[in-house]
């Protein structure tokens, strides 16, 4: 199994909703990240866990919170999004983390804030 | 921190020609790794290539081959032989290897190049 899988593959949500994102993996990967996309750039960083620990927080606004329950699991909680924030949301897990090592990436949620 | 450049938007390519897209890339750090991924209209981005920078054989994978000249800093990607499958939008992304550094474990990307490959 050599899958992210990440759900939903496309939401909508007022500006008042609250929504969580999911991404799965089971290939022991150990290091787990969130990208915000753009349509036509490339992924921004928002946050990497490694071993189930926060590592990295590009500053990401606190209306997006990001859990990992387990090894296998990410969440990116969503509140009180703003339009703005409308945007492809990619999920990538890698074995562990460091700058050598192959992300595999989903094949994102499509967000749209409305 | 690095930068990462890809100075071509958009390029063309017939069937079975073969195509090359371009990568500079700027850094002070000594120990790092260079990657081509791929993004198809599907979404998921894909990696295509790797290359360590202490390495100076070329990578290659099958009809991809990257051009590693380390003291120009420059990466780039030939595909041979393209197919209409190859048709996305290229990133070029560096990750920097020395535990400790600022950008440790997080990849810098290109602005990407379009590649449609046409009949």
């Amino acid at each position: 199994d050599t899958e992210v899988t990440q759900t939903p593959k496309h939401l909508v949500m007022g500006m008042t909703n609250k929504k969580s994102l999911k991404c799965e993996q089971h290939m022991g990967h150990r290091a787990m990240y969130w990208y915000k996309q753009k349509a036509k750039k490339p992924p921004e960083l928002m946050f990497v866990y490694s071993y189930e620990k926060l590592s990295i927080n590009e500053s990401v606004p606190s209306r997006f919170s990001p859990e990992c329950p387990n090894s296998s699991l990410l969440n990116l909680h969503l509140h009180a999004l703003q339009p703005e924030d409308s945007a492809l949301y990619l999920c990538a897990s890698s074995l562990y983390w460091g700058g050598n090592t192959e992300a595999f990436f989903g094949q994102g949620t499509r967000l749209t804030v409305v | 921190a690095q930068t990462v450049t890809q100075s071509q938007p958009e390029m063309s390519v017939q069937e079975a020609e073969t195509v090359t897209l371009s990568c500079t890339y700027d850094t002070s750090e000594n120990n790092y790794y260079l990657f081509w991924y791929k993004q198809p209209p599907s979404r998921q981005m894909i990696l295509v290539i790797r290359q360590e920078a202490y390495k100076q054989q070329n990578a290659t994978e099958n009809r991809f081959s990257v051009n590693f000249q380390k003291a120009a800093k420059s990466f780039s990607l030939k595909i041979s032989d393209s197919q209409l499958g190859d048709t996305a939008m290229y990133f070029c992304a560096f990750g920097a290897a020395n535990a400790g550094g600022t950008s440790y474990g997080k990849l810098t990307f290109g602005q990407g190049t379009i590649l449609t490959v046409h009949p």
